[in-house]
């Protein structure tokens, strides 16, 4: 079946170290995108991307990166220069900005810093 | 300045009566599009509706509709003969043209409560 999945669904990491959280789609959308979702808040940007090998910073995006290698996959590294990573994380797909589809979104993973 | 505005503090509707949740935007682009997610406490991201710029009618699906008034940038969802299952927070978002890219922005979102 066609979707995205992002994994892990929980996530604890130690201050001070660097954590990946994985998002991959099988839908051949061209935009992907990241989302941190604090309680009772809403979704905050963090990066974009339309096409493999280029991103876009959100309007957060300080404290993590992106890369693009493939079309499918658009992993998020939380690194350590994000001072407060406890959030929700949701990852999204989309069709081409010719086309104006809905936004797949995957499950999403729960970091918390311990 | 806030690309997605929504202001409405908590929401109550009674069962088998409509609600109006309300959403405006900003933007400059001529196109864009419009849509309305549904967020249950589960977590997940579930799609309700969608509306672009260049649509001359309100989009419907099934007891949702949106009314679109593209002069005052407000999009609002109307959601008819509310169910208990609609307690839920509802997001408004705006997917533009940046460049090369579309980015797709979230508001504050709305909590809606449906009272037996």
């Amino acid at each position: 079946d066609g979707g995205i999945t992002q994994s892990p669904k929980y996530l604890f990491r130690k201050e001070g170290q660097n954590v990946t959280l994985s998002c991959e789609q099988n839908l051949n959308h061209d935009a992907m995108y990241w989302y941190r979702q604090d309680p009772g808040q809403g979704l905050r940007l963090i990066y974009y991307s339309q096409i493999v090998n280029d991103f876009q910073k959100g309007d957060i995006a300080e404290g993590y990166s992106v890369s693009r290698e493939k079309k499918e996959s658009f992993p998020l590294t939380v690194t350590s220069a994000q001072k407060n990573p406890t959030a929700f994380y949701l990852c999204a797909s989309a069709s081409g900005a010719a086309r104006w589809g809905e936004a797949f979104f995957g499950q999403g993973t729960r970091l918390t810093v311990v | 300045a806030q690309k997605i505005t929504q202001t409405q503090p908590g929401m109550f509707v009674q069962e088998k009566e409509a609600v109006t949740l309300d959403c405006t935007y900003d933007t400059s682009d001529p196109s864009y599009g419009l849509f309305w997610y549904k967020q249950p406490s589960s977590g997940e991201m579930i799609f309700l509706i969608y509306q672009g710029s260049y649509d001359q009618q309100n989009a419907t699906e099934g007891r949702y509709s949106l009314n679109f008034q593209k002069a005052r940038k407000s999009a609002n969802l109307v959601i008819s003969a509310s169910q208990l299952g609609d307690s839920a927070m509802y997001f408004c978002a705006m997917r533009e043209v940046n460049g090369a890219n579309s980015k797709l922005t979230f508001g504050k979102g709305i909590t809606l409560s449906v009272r037996p």
